[in-house]
């Protein structure tokens, strides 16, 4: 039979524009969430992080904005480059979770030039 | 710095064979986790350990799957015997406590024929 695998959202961005990916996460008490890049053949790489006490943190090009009352995260990048292509995860870390981390699906970031 | 180092890079393999991973955490971090990535399941956390001791095992898949952590240094993940459905790409990540970001190594691409 055909081989369904999970249907990644899919964002397309003229260079140089910004773009935004959001994430809806589902637990109320996670209280830390981690953006992740992760490029073919490669593993997840540590973007960014927001502790739940803040609702904005900013890096070098990026954004993460977090919504507590509707459990929802997002991450800005400016200035899109070709080299942003990639899958895009959020992540949280329940309170009582330990050190574990639950993963959003993705998202596809494209890049057109 | 030397980040998460996984090896091999690649395995291919009949099935029924004994598959080793291997993982070095980066210096530094006491926690340590395996992953699976496939088209399917998307990210799925396997297990993981705090400062060598596997706290969390409720997502190896089955009693083929093993891991042990001997030291802070070392980590593996065994799979005996293997079968065809356990091809994916397998991660290993490490942080250094709750509210740290995981640092992933680049996977060990493995295929059981």
């Amino acid at each position: 039979g055909e081989n369904v695998g999970l249907h990644l959202p899919t964002l397309s961005v003229q260079e140089g524009d910004n773009s935004i990916i959001n994430c809806a996460y589902s637990n109320s008490a996670s209280d830390y969430f981690i953006w992740y890049k992760q490029e073919s053949g490669k593993g997840p790489q540590f973007i960014i992080d927001i502790r739940s006490n803040m609702d904005k943190r900013q890096g070098q090009r990026v954004t993460v904005l977090l919504n507590k009352t509707v459990k929802h995260l997002s991450l800005q990048i400016a200035a899109t480059q070709p080299g942003d292509s990639a899958v895009y995860f959020c992540a949280e870390n329940p309170r009582g979770g330990g050190n574990k981390l639950t993963f959003g699906t993705g998202t596809q970031l494209k890049v057109e030039l | 710095d030397a980040g998460v180092i996984q090896s091999p890079r690649h395995e291919v393999t009949e099935m029924g064979q004994e598959v080793t991973l291997r993982c070095k955490p980066i210096s530094g971090h006491n926690s340590l986790f395996w992953y699976r990535q496939t088209m399917m399941r998307g990210l799925e956390l396997l297990i993981y350990f705090n400062n060598n001791v596997p706290i969390d095992d409720s997502g190896m898949p089955e009693d083929r799957f093993s891991a042990k952590m001997p030291n802070a240094s070392f980590s593996t993940l065994k799979i005996q015997p293997s079968e065809p459905r356990d091809s994916a790409v397998y991660f290993c990540a490490s942080s250094y406590n709750r509210n740290q970001p995981q640092h992933f190594g680049d996977g060990t691409r493995l295929s059981i024929l």
